[in-house]
């Protein structure tokens, strides 16, 4: 079964820092392009951030730039979104979604972790 | 960045009821275009890739339609299940960016 399955979400003070993670099962995540996307509580979707299948490209949202930086390590077939100088507008459900190409949409979404920015 | 602006927002509608949701494109994206189904504290669930091609496992009443800047998401005989918000979401450029969200209630 195709898997996706986040963690390291919690309650951080402004101004701290969280590492995300996404763990594939049953998918090689170096054949895929990936994304994190968030929502915050009550609102929409907001993409985050994007590493290419060859983790040669990334790009991250202006919200989120110098501030976050998205990796992948092929050896535990996990990704990552180490977060730092959180802010209380970073309070969301964090989810990891992978896309075979930009064609084709992002097709398989992990649960969700939740980080709560908050003294 | 590419704004998409989705309409209505929200409407209601009874099961059995054709329902259209809309969303334009600030700029041309040809048909790099998708659509997901969020139920409440659910992932999305994507059900349209590239304008008008139906996800694998997504039911055929679900249809979607357009390119360039104006899009159209179809749902020929709303169910009970598809109570739930719907997201548009380009994927031409960088940013990726969605829409603000449709929410599909019971009349």
């Amino acid at each position: 079964e195709v898997q996706l399955v986040e963690s390291g979400g919690g309650l951080v003070q402004p101004g701290g820092s969280l590492r995300l993670s996404c763990a594939a099962s049953g998918l090689t995540l170096s054949n895929y392009e990936m994304s994190w996307v968030r929502q915050a509580p009550g609102k929409g979707l907001e993409w985050v951030s994007y590493i290419s299948s060859g983790a040669t490209t990334i790009y991250y949202a202006d919200s989120v730039k110098g501030r976050c930086t998205i990796s992948r390590d092929i050896a535990t077939n996990s990704l990552y979104l180490q977060m730092n100088s959180l802010r209380a507008e970073d309070t969301a459900v964090y989810y990891c979604a992978r896309a075979p190409s930009n064609y084709y949409g992002m097709d398989v979404w992990g649960q969700g972790t939740t980080v709560t920015v908050s003294s | 960045d590419i704004q998409l602006t989705q309409s209505p927002s929200s409407l209601s509608a009874s099961v059995g009821d054709r329902v259209t949701i809309t969303c334009r494109s600030s700029q041309i994206i040809t048909s790099y275009l998708n659509w997901y189904q969020q139920k409440p504290g659910k992932a999305p669930k994507l059900l349209i890739y590239a304008a008008s091609n139906l996800q694998s496992g997504v039911p055929s009443r679900f249809s979607g339609s357009g390119s360039g800047t104006d899009f159209t998401l179809t749902i020929s005989s709303l169910q009970p299940e598809d109570f739930a918000t719907y997201y548009c979401q380009q994927s031409y450029s960088f940013p990726y960016t969605f829409g603000q969200g449709t929410k599909v209630e019971i009349k």
